[in-house]
């Protein structure tokens, strides 16, 4: 069965630190991939998706994410972290049958500190 | 830029009664879906609905749910007689077509409380 896994519960980076949020998927095939963000009381945002070509995605606000079939991974990364950034992020795998659902990890959440 | 709609943004009901939560989803949009998200866990599927009918639901989504696109704009999940379980924030999305690459856009979502 399709599934995701994010390993990071909860991670606390400094402004200005770079980050890594690590996603884990299991799929029979090349799956499809989405990372949303989800700030307090707001709907869920798509930062990015990979669905083919270079494995090395961008985004909006400054995220990229890689592909990596080899290590069954879609880590979400940005350089340089802003207090805004402060949300909780999920990682996703779609569904390739005809309904297409989604199927998300646990979700990470992220602080910044000063 | 089009977005996904949804009222009301939050509701508090009795144990038992009924609850409908409602969607607006982008205009050319094909494909619609809820999902919820129990505080504190994962977001999860719970029904998807294409041509004016279900195409897949989770085990979550028994004969207490049910979805209606009553006016080819609305889209509503309607649970019959909620519980304290049926707790959650639930989200609506939309996405223009089948193909498993294209994006769902998701709405703020309905905080539902069930007292």
């Amino acid at each position: 069965a399709q599934s995701v896994t994010q390993p990071d519960i909860h991670i606390t980076v400094s402004e200005g630190a770079s980050l890594e949020l690590r996603c884990n998927y299991s799929y029979g095939a090349t799956p499809y991939l989405f990372w949303y963000v989800q700030s307090p009381g707001q709907g869920l945002q798509l930062l990015l998706k990979y669905f083919s070509g270079d494995t090395l995605v961008q985004g909006i606000k400054g995220f990229e994410a890689e592909f990596k079939r080899s290590q069954s991974s879609f880590n979400l990364r940005k350089p340089s972290v802003h207090w805004s950034d402060a949300a909780e992020y999920f990682c996703a795998v779609v569904a390739r049958n005809q309904g297409g659902k989604l199927i998300f990890g646990q979700g990470t959440e992220l602080s910044v500190k000063p | 830029e089009p977005e996904v709609t949804q009222t009301p943004s939050h509701q508090v009901t009795q144990m038992g009664q009924e609850v409908i939560l409602r969607c607006v989803p982008i205009s050319n949009h094909l494909y619609f879906y809820w999902y919820r998200q129990i505080l504190g866990q994962k977001v999860e599927f719970l029904v998807s609905f294409y041509n004016n009918e279900i195409s897949e639901k989770s085990e979550i989504f028994d004969d207490q749910f049910s979805v209606e696109r009553p006016d080819g704009s609305n889209f509503t999940l309607k649970i019959r007689s909620t519980k304290l379980e049926d707790s959650a924030m639930y989200f609506c999305a939309s996405r223009v077509s089948g193909l498993a690459s294209e994006t769902q856009y998701f709405g703020p979502g309905t905080r539902l409380l069930v007292l």
